[in-house]
């Protein structure tokens, strides 16, 4: 069975702090990758996808950036956070249409 | 441009009673659509999706969704509904463009389930 993973749990950083967000997927191959941000109540708003190793697509630009270097991995990060930031962070995972999501991410930014 | 609508942010009902959560999009060819719930504090989970094909859809929980081109619509449905279906439902787009991967959720619907 697949599982997806990410990391940290939560985050509580420093405006200006450099972010680094992880997500994994086991027991798949090769699967799509996404990024999502959702504001506190709010909805989804699409970053980045990946549809193979080493190509990333941004979707909307918020001074972040993401990186796939394995096929199993999916890197979300920033030099330089702002208190825009702030939010809950989804990773998302598909083969042909349906996205499963991962457990997510909270960020604070203060 | 692809858009989904939510117009509801809210809705409450009575335990027992019919659900029907509102749903509409906007995009120039045929969509793939998509419903998501999520539980206070929790990630989003796949609830049922139209492809093609049979415009009413059954998913999971026992929730429907009937798929109407003529006014662009894709309502989530279920009767009777329970205070476990207390949630954020999220309607989403998914676009036919390079490699179907652009995805547009819409504001979500916030429903309230009193027993």
């Amino acid at each position: 069975a697949q599982t997806i993973h990410q990391w940290p749990v939560a985050e509580i950083k420093a405006v200006g702090s450099p972010l680094s967000l992880g997500c994994t997927i086991k027991g798949k191959s090769s699967p799509n990758l996404y990024w999502y941000w959702q504001a506190t109540g709010g909805t989804l708003q699409q970053l980045f996808y990946s549809i193979t190793v080493g190509q990333v697509e941004s979707v909307v630009q918020l001074n972040l950036s993401a990186s796939r270097p394995k096929d199993d991995q999916f890197i979300l990060s920033t030099e330089k956070l702002l208190l825009s930031h702030s939010g809950f962070y989804l990773c998302a995972w598909s083969l042909k249409d349906t996205q499963y999501f991962g457990p997510g991410t909270r960020l604070l930014v203060l | 441009a692809q858009s989904v609508d939510q117009p509801d942010a809210h809705v409450t009902l009575s335990e027992g009673a019919s659900l029907e959560l509102r749903c509409s999009y906007s995009y120039s060819a045929a969509p793939y659509l998509f419903w998501y719930v999520q539980y206070p504090g929790q990630s989003l989970q796949f609830l049922l999706k139209y492809i093609t094909g049979d415009t009413v859809v059954k998913g999971t929980k026992g929730f429907e969704a009937e798929f109407r081109k003529s006014n662009s619509s894709f309502n989530l449905k279920k009767s009777p509904a329970h205070w476990s279906d207390s949630a954020k439902y999220f309607c989403a787009l998914e676009g036919l463009g390079y490699g179907n991967e652009k995805i547009t959720f819409g504001a979500g619907t916030k429903l309230t389930i009193k027993p």
